[in-house]
């Protein structure tokens, strides 16, 4: 089982600030994909990727996968509140009988107006 | 109705009491999972289900029982919970369990407290 370190733990900034967190393993990642749950709500899927060395933009957010494919980072421009909410990075790995998906501890953002 | 959709929302039991949580979901989806989400740690795999079938099950104490009478519904019953049994229980459901980039499909979970 892949351990997920994700990092800061807690982000609190201002709206309109940029912010960057992490996403770090010892092991290769075969894929890796982002998820935002919101509170009261269950995560939701921003993003997968593949590649080392792919970037992916979505909005204001830039996914970009190491090389080695060993960490992943989520970048945000000019957050704003609708930002807040939990962030998880999830690794893919072969079970007994399937993949599974192993999530990090996650990163709370909150986006202050 | 889309998506996947859990309830009940809120679910407050007593250590001898015997309650069901239900997960239903309306995306054409062959694999279900249960997830145990608590403060200060990562999301825990609980159970696999792939086209009924249990695939997965990830060292969980027997007081916790799952049910997929088919690949639409889930069920979780819970007997003689301990305290340490409250948390977030989400279910989730993905167009199979092999495929490694098979995103998974979350519904808003159930926050069990157990007194």
């Amino acid at each position: 089982t892949q351990l997920l370190e994700q990092s800061p733990q807690f982000l609190s900034i201002q709206e309109g600030e940029n912010l960057t967190v992490y996403c770090n393993s010892s092991s290769v990642f075969s894929s890796l994909q982002w998820y935002r749950q919101e509170p009261g709500e269950g995560p939701v899927l921003l993003v997968t990727v593949v590649t080392g060395g792919e970037v992916k933009k979505l909005k204001r957010l830039t996914f970009q996968f190491g090389d080695a494919r060993k960490d992943s980072s989520l970048h945000i421009t000019a957050a704003q509140p609708g930002d807040t909410g939990l962030y998880l990075c999830a690794s893919s790995y072969s079970g007994a009988g399937s993949y599974q998906l192993t999530f990090g501890k996650g990163t709370k953002l909150s986006v202050i107006p | 109705e889309t998506g996947v959709t859990q309830t009940p929302r809120h679910l407050v039991m007593g250590m001898t009491n015997k309650k069901s949580l239900k997960c239903e979901q309306h995306l054409g989806h062959n694999a279900m999972y249960w997830y145990k989400q608590s403060a200060k740690k990562p999301l825990e795999l609980m159970f696999v289900y792939s086209l009924e079938e249990r695939v997965e099950n990830n060292s969980v104490p027997s007081r916790f029982s799952p049910e997929c009478p088919n690949s639409s519904h889930l069920f979780l019953h819970l007997h003689t919970l301990q305290p340490e049994d409250s948390a977030l229980y989400l279910c989730a459901s993905s167009q199979d369990s092999q495929g490694r980039y098979s995103p998974l499909h979350f519904g808003n979970g159930t926050r069990l407290t157990v007194t």
